[in-house]
């Protein structure tokens, strides 16, 4: 069976610092995965997947991802954080239906 | 412009009454989901729709029901017989529902309940 672990249910970094949000997958086959963001009180949108292209996906608003079979991993990453990156971010795993982590809160200091 | 619209955005129930949350999508997409959200625990899946007039069990289906007579249309009743029913509910839907798709899903804003 597939399933995501997000590490570190809250990440707090300041702005223009990297920013690196962890996830792990299990999967039993090729795993298609994916990074979504939600902003408060809004549903979820997608920042990037991996359907086993390119191992480094580049998503929207300057966030990328690496996937890491070795460690089954893939972290979230962005260069310079900006105070409008404050979110809640997901890891999903496509197995069968999509499959979500916990959900990682960053926020932002000036 | 397409995309997933939900009503309403908040709603108020009293303990013991049924209550229907709309989900419509102009995006032609065979698949709908139903998920809630609950803090700290990430998703959940409620129930879900391939077709017209077929939906299967999520999850967390108890205390749920769901209709799916029209495409474009996937409602929700949380039932009095659920029994924590407040909680950020969101509803979803993908081109199609396959075992290996690429998976995306396209998300309404959300619908938030509160039983008083």
């Amino acid at each position: 069976a597939q399933s995501v672990t997000q590490l570190g249910s809250h990440v707090s970094v300041s702005e223009g610092a990297l920013v690196l949000l962890r996830c792990n997958y299990s999967s039993s086959v090729p795993p298609y995965l994916f990074w979504y963001v939600q902003y408060p009180n809004q549903g979820l949108q997608l920042l990037l997947k991996y359907t086993s292209a390119a191992t480094l996906v580049k998503g929207i608003n300057g966030f990328e991802a690496e996937f890491k079979k070795s460690e089954t991993s893939f972290h979230l990453t962005k260069p310079s954080a900006h105070m409008s990156d404050a979110a809640e971010y997901f890891c999903a795993v496509q197995g069968g239906k999509l499959i979500f982590g916990q959900g990682t809160e960053l926020s932002v200091k000036p | 412009d397409g995309g997933i619209t939900q009503s309403p955005k908040y709603l108020f129930r009293k303990e013991g009454q049924n209550v229907t949350l709309s989900c419509e999508q102009n995006l032609n997409h065979d698949a709908m989901y139903w998920y809630r959200q609950d803090p700290g625990q990430g998703l959940r899946l409620i129930y879900y729709s391939q077709i017209v007039n077929d939906f299967q069990k999520g999850d967390i289906a108890e205390g749920y029901s769901v209709s799916r007579e029209k495409k474009e249309s996937f409602p929700l009743t949380v039932t009095s017989a659920q029994k924590n029913p407040t909680a950020f509910y969101l509803c979803a839907s993908s081109p199609r529902l396959a075992r290996r798709n690429t998976g995306e899903l396209f998300f309404g804003e959300g619908s938030r309940l509160t039983v008083l």
